[in-house]
């Protein structure tokens, strides 16, 4: 089975601090993202990489960064965590088109609440 | 722009009735596209996916949805609902470069 991990279900910090969101996922996956979860909003896309020192912007990057040093291993950074960052963050692996596998494997979440 | 809607907020069933939650989607080229579930307090689940082929896709829980080309639509059904059924049901479509867009989500609720 697909695993996906994320380092923390739970994080609670204060405004201005220096937040690292970390995902691990143990199919060779090339693809990875990062998500956050609001209620009406739907998924919405932060970042995406699809190769290792890989990034793309997706739909709300601003006031995050992230990090692809290893394959297996995509960080999210809240370089200063805002209140209006607090949300379930979500990550997700899959396989590039034209693999055999599209669908996307996600981790249990973090709920973050900033203070 | 390339985007999926999901119409319904909120849809209320009864237990053994049959449920539908509806998307629609926007998008260039071939879509394809997902339905996953999240149950309170766990993280996303994949259902099922098309890619091509038949129309009418099955995957987990007894669950089913029909792809509609002409009115780009993905719905997904199932026959006979269960109360274990309530959950947030979220409808995605993958783009070029493998981005994947979702819906807004459609909470589901099975009522004994």
């Amino acid at each position: 089975d697909v695993k996906v991990t994320q380092s923390s279900r739970y994080l609670v910090k204060r405004t201005g601090e220096k937040v690292f969101l970390e995902c691990v996922q143990d199919m060779d996956h090339e693809n990875m993202f990062w998500y956050r979860q609001d209620p009406g909003l739907g998924l919405r896309l932060i970042y995406f990489s699809y190769d290792v020192k890989m990034k793309e912007k997706g739909d709300i990057p601003e006031g995050y960064s992230v990090s692809r040093e290893k394959k297996e291993r995509f960080s999210l950074i809240l370089e200063s965590a805002s209140t209006n960052q607090t949300s379930m963050y979500l990550c997700a692996s899959n396989r590039p088109l034209g693999g055999d596998s599209y669908e996307q494997f996600f981790g249990p979440g973090t709920r973050l609440t900033v203070l | 722009a390339q985007s999926v809607a999901q119409p319904e907020d909120q849809v209320n069933v009864a237990e053994g009735n049959p449920l539908t939650v509806k998307c629609t989607y926007s998008v260039s080229g071939n879509p394809y596209l997902f339905w996953y579930v999240q149950y309170p307090n766990r993280g996303l689940q994949f259902l099922l996916k098309y890619i091509t082929g038949d129309n009418l896709v099955k995957g987990s829980y007894g669950f089913e949805a029909e792809f509609n080309k002409s009115q780009t639509s993905f719905h997904l059904k199932k026959p006979s609902a269960l109360v274990s059924d309530s959950a947030l049901y979220f409808c995605a479509v993958k783009t070029s470069y493998d981005k994947v867009i979702f819906g807004p989500g459609t909470s589901l609720s099975v009522i004994p």
